[in-house]
């Protein structure tokens, strides 16, 4: 099992439709992120909130929203995607050092979405 | 955009045997962290090297790191089938906590 949760395992979309996604980790950590990764590739950076503010924006579409209501919670809101997006989705945290990126990071076991 | 590259690609390897995989990258680093991934799975954190160091162990894994060719290694002894996973490398700068990953190494363990 691990320490960081992540609803649904699953995701079946269409194009108009709106969904999220939710992280939950109770470790006590500050920084929180999202990454999306395609089959047999690295995964890749999206969104890097600090202290429930969001830091990092890797010029990610505006139909991919984050929302971190609190430091235990991360949401990522889907609406409009394209076949393209479909993927798996990881949330990960970590402690948070004032941004310097010495801690290990922490990964759910991802959302697989799939965008008919 | 992938701040490494991982070598090799794939890796098939016999129970028992050492399996050694390779990592460079671009620019300046903080640290280097190795993760593995399961079939399915999320990443799991290994290791981790700051750029200081020069070789680290942790098990049955040891890691090193040359700042001046910018690379670093992983390596499994007396591996097992449990081994089999994707390996990657990620790196870190000095700003934002903010890593990137190689493009892995895909390691199988045959009984």
């Amino acid at each position: 099992d691990t320490e960081v949760t992540q609803t649904p395992k699953h995701l079946v979309m269409g194009m108009t439709n709106k969904k999220s996604l939710k992280c939950e980790q109770h470790m006590g950590h500050r920084a929180m992120y999202w990454y999306k990764q395609k089959a047999k590739k690295p995964p890749e950076l999206m969104f890097v909130y600090s202290y429930e503010k969001l830091s990092i924006n890797e010029s990610v579409p505006s139909r991919f929203s984050p929302e971190c209501p609190n430091s235990s919670l991360l949401n990522l809101h889907l609406h409009a995607l394209q076949p393209e997006d479909s993927a798996l989705y990881l949330c990960a945290s970590s402690q948070d050092e004032g941004g310097r990126g010495n801690q290990p990071q922490h990964f759910g076991d991802g959302t697989r979405l799939s965008i008919l | 955009s992938q701040q490494g590259e991982e070598d090799p690609q794939a890796l098939s390897i016999q129970e028992g045997e050492n399996a050694t995989m390779n990592c460079s990258y671009k620019t300046s680093i903080n640290n280097l962290q190795w993760y593995r991934q399961n079939s399915g799975r999320g990443l799991v954190h290994l290791i981790l090297i700051r750029s200081n160091e020069r070789e680290k162990h942790s098990g049955r894994l040891r890691v090193t790191l040359d700042t001046s060719k910018k690379s670093s290694s992983l390596l499994i002894t007396a591996s097992r089938a449990a081994d089999t996973a994707s390996y990657f490398c990620a790196t870190s700068r000095a700003a934002g906590n903010k890593l990137t990953f190689g493009g892995g190494t895909r390691v199988l363990v045959k009984p």
